[in-house]
Formats: structure tokens, C-alpha cells, sequence
């Protein structure tokens, strides 16, 4: 099985800051890397496919860059509604889920 | 406008067998490229993909819970049956279906329903 390991597990931050979430990969996934954002008691939401297209509707202060083993969520400008918890998901080979970020405010 | 949901029984005994239906609108599960997908997520804990059919009636298994796992279709009724058998308690959680766009990537979920394993 391909472990996704992302890190911080827990980020303070501000309205406003640049935050940055990484995943690594325990093997090579190429680019097939998705990333979620999850609010309590809610389905998670894709935000990135592919390790950095946009999903349609979310907005342009997130990106996401990488290949191979290490990937990297960005947040340009916290925004409120930001604070949620961050998955990054593989799927080169089945699929597998990285344990979460929960971005808090600081 | 897609749209899924999931339903089933809330509560469980070990040892017994979870069957879970996905109902869907919106997307064709026979058309090229689409997959559904199960994830569950334990309370407080991090989400873990369980399964995913194709539209070509493919399936793909968690690993880990290959053995206990089945994933049917319905196209005719627009549905996806999950079968987890020999339930325990560390099979709490909530279990979501979701659409898989280019097959792996969940675009649209269903609300998740809670499934507790307990005597």
C-alpha cells in the first residue's frame, strides 16, 4: 500500500497568512494526487486534482504543486472560511487518504 | 445536477454484515470514465478509501479490507450496493459515497451516514 503522510498535523494561522500543507508519498504517485478541504460534519470538498488543477469554483487562492513523492497544498491569503481540515489523497495505484491538516486559528 | 446519497442501517452487531446503498442522480454509472466510490472516516479520525466501481463494472479493493468487501451496481435503478462483512466495533464510522470524476477523483458526495458497530 502507498502511505500518504502530510505534515503539520495541526497549522495555526491568521486571516490573511500564506499557509503551505504537505504531503509525501511513501512511493512514487506521479501526479495522481488530489487534494480535499473538510468542514465539520460535512462530505470533504475537492479542491485540487491531478496535483494542481483547480477544480472548477474553488477559488484562486489555493494551489497545489508536485510530483513523485512530494506535494504541496498553498493557500495564498487565509480567508475565514478557510479553517477546515486538509486531505491530500493518491491514486496511482487503488487510493489512499493522508491522515489530515486541521487549520486552526491561531 | 449529480447528487448522491447513502443508505442503511445506523447500528449493527459484530460479527454481522453492513450492506450500504449509494443512490444516484445526475451521471450514468455506464458512462466512460466515471467511477463511485466508498470512504469512511471514524469519528475524529481521518477518511480511508474502501472501494470503487467503474462504469465498466471494474472494481478496485481496499487492500487491507479486500477480503471483506463487495461493491455492486444497479444501473437500472441508479445504484451501488456496499457489502462489508464481519463487522467489529473499529468498523464505526461514517461511511460516504461519492462520484469519481476521470474515475478517482470524488467531486460529488453524499451527506454520510453513520454506521455504529455495537452489541
Amino acid at each position: 500500500d502507498i502511505q500518504m503522510t502530510q505534515s503539520p498535523s495541526t497549522l495555526p494561522a491568521s486571516v490573511g497568512d500564506r499557509v503551505t500543507i504537505t504531503c509525501r508519498a511513501s512511493q512514487s504517485v506521479s501526479d495522481w494526487v488530489a487534494w480535499y478541504q473538510q468542514k465539520p460534519g460535512k462530505a470533504p470538498k475537492v479542491l485540487i486534482y491531478r496535483a494542481s488543477t483547480l477544480e472548477t469554483g474553488v477559488p484562486s487562492r489555493f494551489s497545489g504543486s508536485g510530483s513523485g513523492t512530494e506535494f504541496t497544498l498553498t493557500i495564498s491569503s487565509l480567508q475565514p472560511d478557510d479553517f477546515a481540515t486538509y486531505y491530500c489523497q493518491q491514486y496511482n495505484s487503488y487510493s489512499t487518504f493522508g491522515q489530515g491538516t486541521r487549520l486552526e486559528i491561531k | 445536477q449529480i447528487t448522491v446519497k447513502e443508505s442503511g442501517p445506523t447500528l449493527v452487531k459484530p460479527t454481522q454484515t453492513l450492506t450500504l446503498t449509494c443512490t444516484f442522480s445526475g451521471f450514468s454509472l455506464t458512462t466512460d470514465g466515471v467511477g463511485v466510490g466508498w470512504i469512511r472516516q471514524p469519528p475524529g479520525k481521518a477518511l480511508e478509501w474502501l472501494g470503487i466501481i467503474y462504469w465498466d463494472d471494474g472494481k478496485r479493493y481496499s487492500p487491507s479490507l479486500k477480503s471483506r468487501l463487495t461493491i455492486t451496481r444497479d444501473t437500472a435503478k441508479n445504484q451501488v450496493v456496499l457489502t462489508m462483512t464481519d463487522m467489529d466495533p473499529i468498523d464505526t464510522a461514517t461511511y460516504y459515497c461519492a462520484h469519481g470524476s476521470n474515475i478517482w477523483v470524488f467531486d460529488y458526495w453524499g451527506q454520510g451516514t453513520l454506521v455504529t458497530v455495537s452489541s
